[in-house]
């Protein structure tokens, strides 16, 4: 059965460092996008990619954020200059063939950030 | 905005028992998506149902079944014959319909404890 999936599994950068988030979304989907988990809270929603463009981000996606899809495959996000706040498990999701809204998101098994 | 509630922080239940999930929701659209989200300690989201608000029809899947309630805005899990491998954290989420890519709006979670 096709997955998301995700890279690295875990990452450990310090303060101020550029790290990037790898994710390889379900072949045949349209929509990508990316969540974060900060231990022991709630799942919260990121941004989302359609047609290789940010169809919507929230409050928590400022300017040190971005996202790319570099080639056909591969779906990522930056991190310009993290922050201890940063440190999260970071999801990726894609979503398939009829559009965006109320469609299944499949989950990728998320990148542990660490920022010390 | 959307927000999701989930007021059960933890349940437990013994194995074979019946246990029921709480998720209430504020909306204003009349039309959107429901979903319950099952986290492992791997800490992997995985889809456990889904409910289109339009369909009055409770959605089951083998043992998880939903009592969806519109007007009450109330989404519950039933998990039947509960087993040691339903143990996990549960996430409601919603999802509005309509165009584009808006994210997952989560609740924070309840975690489900099954009593061998």
């Amino acid at each position: 059965e096709p997955e998301v999936t995700q890279t690295p599994s875990h990452q450990v950068t310090q303060m101020g460092q550029e790290v990037i988030l790898r994710c390889v979304p379900i072949s045949n989907h349209l929509y990508f996008y990316w969540y974060r988990q900060i231990l022991g809270q709630k799942v919260e929603f990121l941004v989302s990619f359609y047609n290789n463009e940010i169809s919507e981000k929230s409050e928590i996606f400022d300017d040190q954020f971005s996202v790319e899809r570099p080639d056909g495959s591969n779906f990522t996000l930056k991190i310009r200059s993290t922050k201890l706040e940063d440190s999260a498990m970071y999801f990726c999701a894609s979503t398939g063939l009829a559009g965006g809204h109320g469609e299944t998101q499949y989950f990728g098994p998320g990148t542990r950030l660490l920022v010390l | 905005a959307q927000t999701v509630t989930q007021s059960q922080p933890e349940m437990s239940v013994q194995e074979a028992e019946t246990v029921t999930l709480s998720c209430t929701y504020d909306t204003s659209e009349s039309d959107y998506y429901l979903f319950w989200y099952k986290q492992p300690p791997s800490r992997q989201m995985i889809l456990v149902i889904r409910q289109e608000a339009y369909k009055q029809q409770n959605a089951t899947e083998n043992r998880f079944s939903v009592n969806f309630q519109k007007a009450a805005k109330s989404f519950s899990l039933k998990i039947s014959d509960s087993q040691l491998g339903d143990a996990a954290m549960y996430f409601c989420a919603y999802n509005e319909a309509g165009g584009g890519a808006d994210g997952l709006t989560f609740g924070k979670g309840t975690h489900l404890i099954i009593q061998p």
